[in-house]
């Protein structure tokens, strides 16, 4: 089992249509968890962390269940410049783990 | 502007002869690290740099050897390629070892060896 699991897409939605993604994580000793971006053959950039109580960003927001060990994204009212791969990442003391990304589509 | 600069941005060259991909980084950080990117199993940590002179090695570091003499670069040297290195591959820089999951990474380096 990948220690950092996610589902790969890609998810089609419309434009406006509310949209959410799950990472799994093997370890329950991770302690930091972070969600990226990545625009096609572009480098990924940091979207936002994840904090344990949850955290909203604009259209963003991200939470944490550690009890089942996975972190979501949701995206709100998606625009067509969403469209991207979104990898998450966890982390554990000095080890560092991507998740191999979720692609998304925005269609108008 | 703040930014990590890789280069060259793409390379073809041949099984064993030696390279290096330079990566600056203009921001001061402390922390800087080499990730490898394929299909399907998402970025992968090559080498990583808490600071000056101290390098550890990442989950895939066989083939790859690091320097961090300068704080500003971190050039990934690659002894002698073989085509299974064959990849595209980002550096990237935090601010300090506190913040690593925070990172600023370069534009990608994409590297094909015959």
């Amino acid at each position: 089992r990948k220690e950092v699991e996610q589902d790969p897409g890609p998810f089609n939605v419309p434009e406006g249509a509310t949209v959410a993604f799950n990472c799994t994580y093997s370890n329950s000793a991770s302690q930091s968890f972070f969600w990226y971006r990545q625009d096609c053959r572009k480098e990924p950039k940091l979207l936002m962390s994840v904090y344990s109580s949850g955290n909203e960003d604009g259209r963003f927001t991200a939470q944490l269940n550690r009890a089942s060990q996975y972190i979501s994204l949701l995206i709100r009212d998606s625009k067509l410049s969403d469209s991207a791969t979104y990898l998450c990442v966890v982390i554990r003391n000095n080890d560092m783990r991507f998740g191999a990304g979720t692609r998304l589509t925005v269609k108008p | 502007e703040a930014q990590v600069t890789q280069n060259p941005r793409y390379l073809i060259t041949v099984t064993g002869k030696k390279l290096t991909v330079t990566c600056s980084q203009n921001m001061n950080h402390e922390y800087m690290s080499w990730y490898r990117q394929d299909p399907g199993l998402g970025l992968r940590q090559i080498y990583y740099s808490m600071n000056v002179e101290a390098t550890d090695k990442g989950d895939v570091p066989e083939g790859y050897k690091v320097s961090r003499k300068e704080k500003r670069n971190f050039p990934l040297i690659l002894e002698s390629p073989s085509p299974n290195q064959t990849s595209l591959y980002f550096c990237a820089s935090s601010l300090s070892s506190m913040t690593f999951g925070e990172l600023f990474f370069g534009e990608g380096s994409r590297l094909t060896v015959l």
